[in-house]
């Protein structure tokens, strides 16, 4: 089966833009999150959608925001980018509720370099 | 949020078995305990997870100390594709995420 299905792949966007990232989650898996990894802070939690619902959100700046369309597939935007927001971003899908009882499978992630 | 250690780095020699240990002392008893590993330039893979008994898969065995207070993820047989960031984490509850640490970086030797 398909699996999570981030796009664009890499982006170079310049400072004060705004950019949009998309992820389709495996068909049938109504759990997304999303998660920033960069070489000094690792991986870190953005926030998770079920049924269009944000349940949690990290400690990341308002500029960060998502949604979660009826078809589970997720968007997240950054506004008034900046020179640390270039880093890999990753979406997860879930089968379950919460991904205790199967785990997340995660996307091959989007390259956003900020100039 | 519950936290786990785990080493820095760890070595293996290919199909030798490779024990990766994981303290995780507050746990609480609602936390499944999950692996996940990265490799170079992708994102982060599903290996295993578990509640309290031990747990068997086609990638990994995973040994749940009964106390909880720690776990051990065992590969039976390394291989160079096994080399790779190895994460253990707590999740549960209301959760609805996953917090990495640093995680143990696995060098397998051919």
């Amino acid at each position: 089966k398909a699996g999570v299905t981030q796009t664009p792949r890499y982006l170079i966007k310049t400072r004060g833009q705004q950019v949009t990232l998309s992820c389709s989650p495996i068909s049938g898996h109504r759990s997304v999150s999303w998660y920033q990894q960069t070489p000094g802070q690792g991986l870190q939690f953005l926030f998770e959608y079920f049924s269009e619902t944000q349940r949690n959100k990290g400690n990341f700046p308002g500029r960060f925001s998502g949604r979660q369309f009826s078809n589970s597939r997720s968007e997240m935007n950054v506004s008034t980018l900046e020179l640390g927001d270039s880093a890999l971003y990753l979406c997860a899908s879930s089968l379950s509720v919460g991904g205790e009882l199967y785990g997340y499978t995660f996307g091959s992630g989007t390259r956003l370099t900020v100039v | 949020d519950a936290k786990t250690t785990q080493p820095n780095s760890m070595e293996s020699n290919e199909e030798e078995p490779v024990h990766l240990p994981c303290n995780h002392s507050t746990i609480s008893g609602t936390d499944y305990i999950h692996w996940y590993r990265q490799l170079p330039s992708q994102g982060p893979e599903y290996v295993i997870h578990g509640l309290t008994s031990n747990v068997n898969n086609r990638m990994a065995s995973l040994a749940i100390a009964e106390d909880r207070k720690s776990s051990t993820l065992i590969l039976h047989r390394a291989t160079l594709r096994d080399a790779a960031v190895y994460y253990c984490i707590l999740s549960g509850g209301s959760n609805y995420k996953l917090t990495f640490g640093k995680g143990t970086l696995l060098t397998v030797n051919p």
